[in-house]
């Protein structure tokens, strides 16, 4: 069964310093996602992208974030200059479309554990 | 704006007892979906069930079943005779802007499920 892949699962990184997170959707997906739980909190969303763009973004998402797909399967999530606030489970998806253009089911991938020192 | 409150942060049973987890949804848009994902010990979130607005109809899947009333805006769900497997967060997701496609998810705080032996 196709799944959304992440890497890597876990990174430990200094603050200040720049992370890209890796997520390969499903691939006749046509809408793709990142999300973000704090430990022990709920699951918050960041940002979604659909061809070639970013269709919606939250407060969360700010100037230090971007997103990426640099060829035909990868989507990325790059933080430019981490904060201890990022440390965090980042967690990719992806969806296709239902018939009449509706919502189809967002497939999470594992997510990658950020940890921010 | 939407929202999703799960009331109940954690609740502990003994195995093969029902659990039911309660969900109470709040949207402006007369067309959304609602979900349900699992977050096992593991880490990774695991879809259960997509539910659109125009389907009232309750959903049994083996040990589990869900029931939906938009007169309360609730879309609980029960687990059967519970197992020890069964012990995990359990989230409740919103997509609305009408039911499109490529929609963000917001989801509820969580319920934590602790199945005892």
């Amino acid at each position: 069964e196709p799944e959304v892949t992440q890497t890597p699962s876990h990174q430990v990184t200094q603050m200040g310093q720049e992370v890209i997170l890796r997520c390969v959707p499903i691939s006749n997906h046509l809408y793709f996602y990142w999300y973000r739980q704090i430990l022990g909190q709920k699951v918050e969303f960041l940002v979604s992208f659909y061809n070639n763009e970013i269709s919606e973004k939250s407060e969360i998402f700010d100037d230090q974030f971007s997103v990426e797909r640099p060829d035909g399967s990868n989507f990325t999530l790059k933080i430019r200059s981490t904060k201890l606030e990022d440390s965090a489970m980042y967690f990719c998806a992806s969806s296709d479309v239902a018939g009449g253009g509706y919502q189809e089911t967002q497939y999470f991938g594992p997510g990658t554990r950020l940890l921010v020192l | 704006a939407q929202k999703v409150t799960q009331a109940q942060t954690e609740i502990s049973v003994v195995e093969k007892e029902d659990v039911t987890l309660d969900c109470v949804y709040e949207t402006r848009d007369t067309t959304y979906y609602l979900f349900w994902y699992k977050q096992p010990p593991s880490g990774e979130l695991v879809f259960l069930i997509r539910r659109n607005s125009f389907d009232e109809q309750n959903e049994i899947s083996g040990r589990y079943s869900w029931n939906f009333q938009k007169s309360t805006s609730s879309f609980n769900f029960t687990i059967t005779a519970s197992q020890v497997v069964d012990s995990a967060v359990y989230f409740c997701a919103l997509s609305e802007a009408g039911g499109a496609a490529g929609n963000k998810l917001t989801f509820g705080g969580g319920t934590r499920v602790l199945v005892k032996p």
